[in-house]
């Protein structure tokens, strides 16, 4: 079993300012994560993801964000966050050779100038 | 260029009413895969098919159904059995069969489901 829990369902940020997105997940084997963005009116987009390589991952918009098995978080961050980064944000977990991911509930980001 | 494409764009249903949702790939690949999403709850996992003919059911499937007949094709109805159905309906797809089939998913533009 599976499940992501995304810890803040909105998070509001000034422009210039660090971003973080919180996710913790939950997985019985060795899990495959993924950030994903979800402009408004526009499909979902990949942001970045982490398939047992390195465990700080970049991607692409200046995100990045740190595996952590220990504390089973896949947290999402970005030094300075510009006013195109408002939008619903998922974290996702799947396991290898299973076509079935779990979507967090999403955190909405809103930017302020 | 390729893509995916959902039509759709709005749809409303009457009670009582079956509705078909169209989804259409022209990448090329395997696995398609349907999405409701709902405020609050993320995506959830409707029915999702890993080649032609053949599809499985998601985390809630009931008051749903697929087909497969086409590689490019997974239309979804949304059934009278399906008491909720208000929802924004995502499809996606993701490349051909390897180790690391959930590499990168692609997501369709969605349709937005009401309830008259």
């Amino acid at each position: 079993a599976q499940s992501v829990t995304q810890l803040d369902s909105h998070v509001s940020v000034s422009e210039g300012t660090p971003v973080l997105l919180r996710c913790n997940y939950s997985s019985s084997y060795s899990p495959s994560l993924f950030w994903y963005v979800q402009h408004p009116n526009k499909g979902l987009q990949l942001l970045l993801k982490y398939t047992s390589a390195a465990t700080l991952v970049k991607g692409i918009n200046g995100f990045e964000a740190e595996f952590k098995k220990s504390e089973t978080s896949f947290h999402l961050t970005k030094p300075s966050a510009h006013m195109s980064d408002a939008a619903e944000y998922f974290c996702v977990v799947s396991q290898v050779n299973d076509y079935k991911l779990s979507f967090g509930a999403g955190t909405t980001v809103t930017v302020r100038a | 260029d390729g893509g995916i494409t959902q039509s759709p764009k709005y749809l409303f249903r009457k009670e009582g009413q079956n509705v078909t949702l169209s989804c259409e790939q022209n990448l090329n690949h395997d696995a398609m895969y349907w999405y409701r999403q709902d405020p609050g709850q993320g995506l959830r996992l409707i029915y999702y098919s890993q080649i032609v003919n053949d599809f499985q059911k998601g985390d809630i499937a009931e008051g749903y159904s697929v087909s497969r007949e086409k590689k490019e094709s997974f239309p979804l109805t949304v059934t009278s059995a399906q008491k909720n159905p208000t929802a924004f309906y995502l499809c996606a797809s993701s490349g051909p069969i390897t180790i690391s089939t959930n590499e990168k998913l692609f997501f369709g533009s969605g349709t937005q489901l009401s309830v008259l």
